[in-house]
């Protein structure tokens, strides 16, 4: 079964302190990888698809990069408008019509 | 361009009632999907429509269902509400729907049945 796991939960940085979420995943062939950003009480913003290991992507203080079994999701030198849940979904062979979403990673960057 | 539109934003039922949430895809976008947004399971699918058919369900029961209509409008219906359907329903588009093509998301209807 097509699984995506995201650590930490929660991530408390200080403004300008680097870090770093993860995001695993089992799926039967991946098709895509995406980032999402969610703030409360809204719908998710698309942030980055990714196809291939070895891809990466960035914008602005994000860089999103993919192995054959994770992605992460690099913040440098993030700010306090950087807070929100960041969620990892991927599409699969099995299930190309749909995303598999993980938990979630709720960051809070504090001035 | 305009994004997903989702109407209305907040509804308040009571058990045993059914309820009709809206979406309205973003310009050129055929492909509409819905998920289930709790804190419990986090983002689920619900169903897929493209040129105004089904073409994937997620786990659902038969009480939830939808339709698309030839603008690519999509609504999403609940019938005989129970408590564990309060959730974020949202809706996403993309072009054609496939694989590779990205799902850009609605604001979502926070649905609360008491």
């Amino acid at each position: 079964e097509d699984q995506v796991t995201q650590s930490p939960e929660a991530l408390r940085l200080q403004e300008g302190e680097s870090s770093s979420l993860n995001c695993s995943y089992t799926v039967s062939g991946l098709r895509g990888l995406f980032w999402y950003r969610q703030d409360p009480g809204k719908g998710p913003e698309f942030l980055f698809t990714l196809y291939s290991a070895g891809e990466e992507k960035e914008k602005e203080r994000l860089k999103a990069t993919l192995t054959k079994k994770e992605s992460f999701l690099h913040i440098t030198a993030p700010k306090p408008e950087d807070s929100a849940t960041y969620l990892c979904a991927v599409r699969s062979m099995d299930s190309s019509y749909k995303l598999i979403f993980g938990s979630g990673t709720r960051l809070l960057v504090r001035p | 361009k305009a994004g997903v539109t989702q109407t209305p934003r907040y509804l308040i039922k009571t058990r045993g009632q059914q309820v009709t949430l809206s979406c309205s895809p973003i310009s050129g976008h055929r492909s509409v999907s819905w998920y289930q947004q709790t804190p419990g399971q986090g983002l689920q699918f619900l169903f897929e429509y493209f040129s105004e058919t089904q073409r994937n369900k997620g786990n659902f029961p038969g009480r939830f269902s939808g339709r698309q209509f030839s603008n690519s409008r999509s609504e999403m219906n609940v019938s005989t509400l129970e408590l564990g359907d309060s959730a974020l329903y949202l809706c996403a588009s993309s072009e054609g729907g496939g694989s590779l093509e990205t799902q850009y998301f609605g604001p979502g209807t926070r649905l609360l049945v008491l």
